[in-house]
């Protein structure tokens, strides 16, 4: 079936180092992908999407790159923050008739050690 | 604006018990959403609702029902609440037409004894 996974379940990185979190992807017809990050007791909050006919979008000091060959997907923080941890979670979002098939990934969470 | 809001923040039923969970969005937005989410687990689908009077199950839809009240409002009702729904619930809106980010709440936590 179709699936959004994530390779590292955990990852701490030190502050003011760049951080990057990785996603795979089965389904090749997805329209868009998402990065959300979700704080503790807060609902996900949406960082960044990219379109699938896109490789790389750029926002404030975060990278989504798309590698459609492989299906993987990535977000890239640059100088990480104490305030960039969080669980962050990659959705694959298909467009049907007017809704979003949205599925997403079990999260990966981001230690930021100061 | 408010976002999304959702109301109770959390809620402890007994088995057996019934309720239901309130969401209600300002940004006018045609579709919403309730996911369930549960330890080392993503967010699943329960219900959604495309657009004003119309809804669809999800991916885990059994034991619960949803009503589209009017644009605004989508409700999510647990008839007979067990154990196996304790999750964290999360509402979520979207506006397909203006691209793909889903807007969330800030969830219910409820726990069936």
């Amino acid at each position: 079936g179709e699936s959004v996974g994530l390779h590292l379940p955990t990852l701490s990185v030190q502050e003011g180092d760049n951080s990057i979190i990785n996603c795979a992807y089965s389904n090749s017809a997805s329209d868009y992908f998402i990065w959300y990050k979700q704080e503790s007791g807060k609902g996900p909050q949406f960082i960044i999407d990219i379109r699938s006919n896109m490789d790389k979008r750029q926002g404030q000091r975060v990278t989504v790159l798309l590698n459609k060959t492989v299906k993987h997907l990535s977000l890239q923080i640059a100088a990480t923050q104490p305030g960039d941890s969080a669980v962050y979670f990659c959705a694959e979002i298909l467009y049907s008739g007017g809704y979003q098939k949205v599925t997403f990934g079990t999260g990966t969470k981001l230690q930021v050690i100061p | 604006n408010a976002g999304v809001t959702q109301t109770p923040k959390f809620q402890v039923l007994k088995t057996g018990q019934s309720m239901t969970l309130q969401c209600a969005q300002d940004m006018n937005h045609n579709s919403m959403y309730w996911y369930r989410q549960d330890p080392g687990m993503g967010l699943r689908l329960i219900y959604y609702s495309a657009s004003e009077g119309t809804t669809d199950k999800g991916e885990v839809p059994n034991g619960y029902n949803v009503s589209r009240l009017n644009k605004r409002e989508f409700s999510l009702r647990l008839e007979s609440a067990a154990p196996s729904q304790t999750s964290v619930y999360f509402c979520a809106s979207s506006e397909v037409t203006s691209g793909g980010e889903q807007f969330f709440g800030p969830g219910t936590r409820l726990t069936v004894l």
